[in-house]
């Protein structure tokens, strides 16, 4: 089975460009999760999707971010215009349990390798 | 709030000496907690997750962790360092009480094993 993947693995823009993050979740994994680590911080939670719809996404910074998931498959994360303090490693997981059945928080996350964006 | 703290941003240990990699955490609910381990240039891999079951957790390639909750702490340690654990650590919990699945993590553990 294959697992999370994200493109691309690196990206390096200048200040002021847009940048497009794409995840593949595991097949069949209703939930999909961004998160990032930015240069000596702790990993942060962006946003949860279920299917297409965005459950939670209290973690997003601000408007400059915008999270899409159309068809409930993969996601895209695009930052536009970018700035210097974007730049660290963009994590997306997914999970298989259904939201609001079983006692949430217990459903496991699986990972991707990240997405390394630098911003000049 | 929950929140996570590694006690160690640095452990160097030797090759087949134990390892100890310290957490303490706060959380509101009763929380679910994890350990993940990031190799060079790979994803987050779970090492093993405690959901409120047995306080001692057993998890992959010879981790274990122990919850504590009078001490709000859930090391993880393993008998014998190999050089193939040098990587860095993440504790995480998520509070299962409150219904959101975002996940809270420490701000990391880096293991050196020496020859």
């Amino acid at each position: 089975e294959a697992g999370v993947t994200q493109f691309p693995s690196h990206s390096v823009i200048e200040k002021g460009q847009t940048v497009t993050l794409r995840c593949d979740p595991i097949s069949g994994h209703d939930n999909l999760y961004w998160y990032r680590r930015v240069m000596g911080k702790e990993i942060k939670f962006l946003l949860h999707f279920v299917k297409e719809s965005k459950q939670d996404e209290s973690g997003m910074p601000n408007n400059r971010f915008l999270a899409e998931r159309t068809g409930g498959t993969y996601s895209t994360l695009k930052v536009q215009p970018a700035e210097l303090e974007d730049s660290g490693v963009y994590f997306c997981a997914s999970s298989q349990i259904p939201f609001g059945t079983g006692p949430d928080g217990t459903d496991t996350q699986y990972f991707g390798p990240g997405t390394r964006l630098t911003v000049l | 709030a929950q929140s996570v703290t590694q006690l160690d941003s640095h452990v160097s240990v030797s090759e087949g000496t134990p390892v100890l990699l310290r957490c303490n955490y706060s959380s509101s609910y009763s929380p679910s907690l994890f350990w993940y381990v990031q190799h060079p240039n790979k994803g987050l891999q779970l090492l093993l997750k405690y959901t409120s079951a047995a306080t001692l957790v057993k998890g992959i390639n010879g981790f274990e962790a122990e919850f504590k909750k009078s001490e709000t702490s859930f090391h993880l340690t393993k008998p014998s360092a190999h050089m193939s654990d040098a990587a860095e650590y993440f504790c995480v919990v998520s509070d299962s009480g409150t219904g959101r699945r975002a996940l809270t993590f420490g701000s990391g553990t880096r293991l050196q094993v020496q020859p």
